[in-house]
């Protein structure tokens, strides 16, 4: 198993630019996440998917979009790039059932994104 | 709001000695908490998780406690390694929905 590969690793922006960043994992989760981390601070969740066909905005959507149209694929796309989105972004999936217990969340190596 | 304060920030430690984490939270309901390591550059992984059940759990060198009376826990580290060095992540669920509260982090330094 891979668990869960996020690509690219590093990418620079121009403001205004967009871009995707991919998302795959292959242990067939149903639940999957975006999240940022800024220095210093912790990881913030950004949207979120429990199942194909279905997102929902987290904590910080604004500025992004999501799709998830097969279990294994979550990407995230950036439509006009900000200085402020500088950060390092994390994918990561969650197994379904077993309760409560199985809530270990899976993280991706992440995308350390710069736009200037 | 459900919250996680994780203290210290940060902590300096030379190889071999003993350091303890801490974590406070405030999600309600509660039903478990796990604690994450983050190496420098990677994503989180998961130590270990404490149930309301559970007052002490180890893995290895890492001891974890639980208090859910105080809604505390705490992360244990002995004889530390250099390899120790990284963030260390508390995560609570929320009882009734699929998005976890983390905390911030400590971040760890482990000196030779």
């Amino acid at each position: 198993n891979a668990g869960v590969t996020q690509t690219p690793k590093f990418r620079i922006l121009k403001i205004g630019q967009s871009m995707t960043l991919q998302c795959t994992q292959d242990m067939n989760h149903n639940y999957m996440y975006w999240y940022r981390q800024d220095p210093g601070m912790g990881l913030k969740l950004i949207y979120y998917s429990v199942g194909a066909g279905i997102t929902d905005k987290g904590e910080v959507p604004n500025g992004y979009n999501v799709s998830r149209s097969t279990t294994e694929d979550f990407p995230l796309r950036l439509e006009l790039a900000a200085p402020s989105q500088t950060s390092v972004y994390f994918c990561a999936s969650r197994g379904h059932g077993g309760g409560q217990l199985n809530n270990e969340q899976f993280f991706g190596p992440g995308t350390r994104l710069t736009v200037l | 709001k459900n919250q996680v304060e994780q203290s210290p920030q940060s902590l300096i430690i030379l190889e071999g000695k003993n350091c303890t984490l801490q974590c406070n939270y405030t999600v309600s309901p509660f039903s478990n908490l796990r604690w994450y390591k983050q190496d420098t550059g990677r994503g989180p992984v998961s130590l270990t998780i404490m149930t309301f059940s559970e007052n002490t759990k180890s893995n290895g060198r890492y001891t974890a406690t639980l208090d859910a009376d105080t809604k505390q826990s705490s992360l244990h580290i002995t004889a530390s390694q250099l390899s120790d060095s990284a963030s260390y992540i508390c995560v609570v669920p929320d009882g009734g929905s699929y998005i976890p509260t983390f905390g911030r982090g400590t971040s760890l330094i482990v000196h030779p």
